[in-house]
């Protein structure tokens, strides 16, 4: 099984700035990675897919980069909906597919 | 839009079995190029994925379940299941069924369902 870890579990930062969160895989999975964001009470929400391919209506703001193990989120500028937990997750080496355990991104 | 929507009891006891339905709504369940998913998020804690069917009755299982889980499809009525046998209050959780393509990750999620295992 290819365990996805993510870090920090907690990130906190302002509204108009920038955050980064990082996804480790722990065996290679190509560019086969996804980010998702969950917020309170909803489903989890596609962001990117393929490690760096906005979803369709994802703002720019969103950005992935990465291949093989590691993996990066970057928020560019925070707005205010953007505060919830982010999830990655492999589909390179399945069954099964994995997930991270989240990381939470709260105003600072 | 394709839209996907769980149903079943909100209340099982231990040792029965789950049993779920998604329906598909705004398009077709049998394309063959997409999975049809069930995943499930314990209160406060991350997600796990249990298991998928795709081409109309091929499945793959999460191993951690595979011994307790079947899933199936009926496309005539546009819907898969999910059964989870021999339940505990480990499986007590928020249960979504979702849509995936081969290479863009869960594209279509329901709103979930909350199943709660208890007597």
């Amino acid at each position: 099984e290819t365990v996805m870890t993510q870090s920090p579990a907690t990130l906190s930062v302002s509204p108009g700035e920038r955050a980064t969160l990082s996804c480790r895989a722990s065996q290679i999975v190509s560019t086969n990675l996804a980010w998702y964001q969950q917020k309170p009470g909803q489903a989890p929400r596609l962001l990117i897919y393929g490690a760096s391919t906005r979803a369709t209506g994802i703002p720019a703001r969103f950005s992935g980069s990465g291949s093989g193990t590691e993996f990066t989120l970057t928020i560019s500028s925070l707005q205010s909906e953007d505060f919830a937990v982010y999830y990655c997750q492999q589909y390179n080496n399945w069954p099964p597919i994995t997930f991270g355990q989240g990381t939470r991104l709260e105003i600072k | 839009q394709l839209q996907l929507q769980e149903s079943g009891p909100g209340l099982v006891k231990p040792s029965e079995t789950l049993s779920l339905t998604c329906t598909v709504s705004g398009g077709s369940i049998s394309r063959s190029s997409y999975y049809w998913d069930w995943i499930r998020q314990p209160p406060g804690k991350g997600l796990e994925w249990i298991g998928t069917i795709y081409n109309s009755g091929s499945t793959y299982y999460n191993p951690s379940l595979k011994s307790r889980v079947t899933i199936f499809v009926d496309t005539s009525k546009k819907q898969f299941s999910l059964k989870l046998s021999s339940v505990t209050a480990t499986d007590t959780a928020v249960y979504y069924c979702a849509r995936r393509s081969v290479t863009d990750g869960f594209e279509i999620w329901g709103q979930g369902t909350m199943v709660t295992v208890s007597s």
